[in-house]
């Protein structure tokens, strides 16, 4: 079992929906949690980073980490064609590597 | 943008040929990473830095050398390329003085080993 798992998709929406990406973990201690996107040919680009359990908010994205399910989303509001990347997760200790999802692959259909 | 290049952008190069691939910074930061990516996999770490001559293994370091002779200047070496190592390959910094914090990564380099 890996150690964060994320649903690969592609996950396909219609423009202005809400999108919700989500990663599940076993090691409950973790502390540091991130949400990067990725576009095509492109390196990773950090979005949200949030510490602990809670919820953070960016424009249009919410991170949101459940620690008592081990389980971290973001949230996209008012998703638009732009939107449309792999989003990858990342958790880690403190002061050790991070750990990666796999990746999931968001359409957003206009 | 935290001011990363990589060189080159892409290569091809034989089964068996050594390849090296540069990554550089422009802010001075202590920490730099270098990892691969494959389908199915995500990111994995091949080797990191914390400082001019430090360096440490990380996930998948088999195969690899890195360097740091310079702050600014991290170079990955695949001693003898074969074709498992074909892959994406991104540079990335920490800007946090913990090391292992928000990561921010260069354009990639995409090698094909034939």
């Amino acid at each position: 079992q890996k150690e964060v798992e994320q649903d690969p998709g592609p996950l396909s929406v219609p423009e202005g929906a809400i999108v919700s990406l989500n990663c599940t973990y076993s090691n409950s201690a973790f502390q540091y949690f991130m949400w990067y996107r990725q576009y095509s040919r492109k390196g990773p680009e950090l979005l949200m980073y949030t510490y602990s359990s809670g919820n953070k908010e960016d424009g249009r994205f919410t991170a949101q980490v459940d620690k008592s399910s081990k389980y971290i989303s973001l949230f996209i509001r008012d998703s638009q064609p732009s939107d449309s990347a792999t989003y990858l997760c990342a958790m880690t200790l403190v002061n050790y590597q991070l750990i990666w999802g796999a990746g999931t692959k968001l359409i957003i259909k206009p | 943008d935290a001011g990363i290049t990589q060189s080159p952008r892409h290569k091809v190069t034989e089964t068996g040929t050594p390849v090296t691939l540069r990554c550089h910074q422009t802010e001075n930061h202590r920490y730099m990473y270098w990892y691969r990516q494959d389908p199915g996999h995500g990111l994995r770490l091949i080797h990191y830095s914390y400082g001019v001559k430090d360096t440490d293994k990380g996930e998948v370091s088999d195969g690899y050398s890195v360097s740091r002779s310079k702050t600014e200047d991290f170079l990955l070496t695949l001693e003898s390329a074969t074709s498992s190592q074909t892959s994406v390959y991104f540079c990335a910094i920490s800007v946090g003085g913990s090391g292992f914090s928000e990561q921010y990564f260069g354009p990639g380099t995409r090698l094909t080993v034939t």
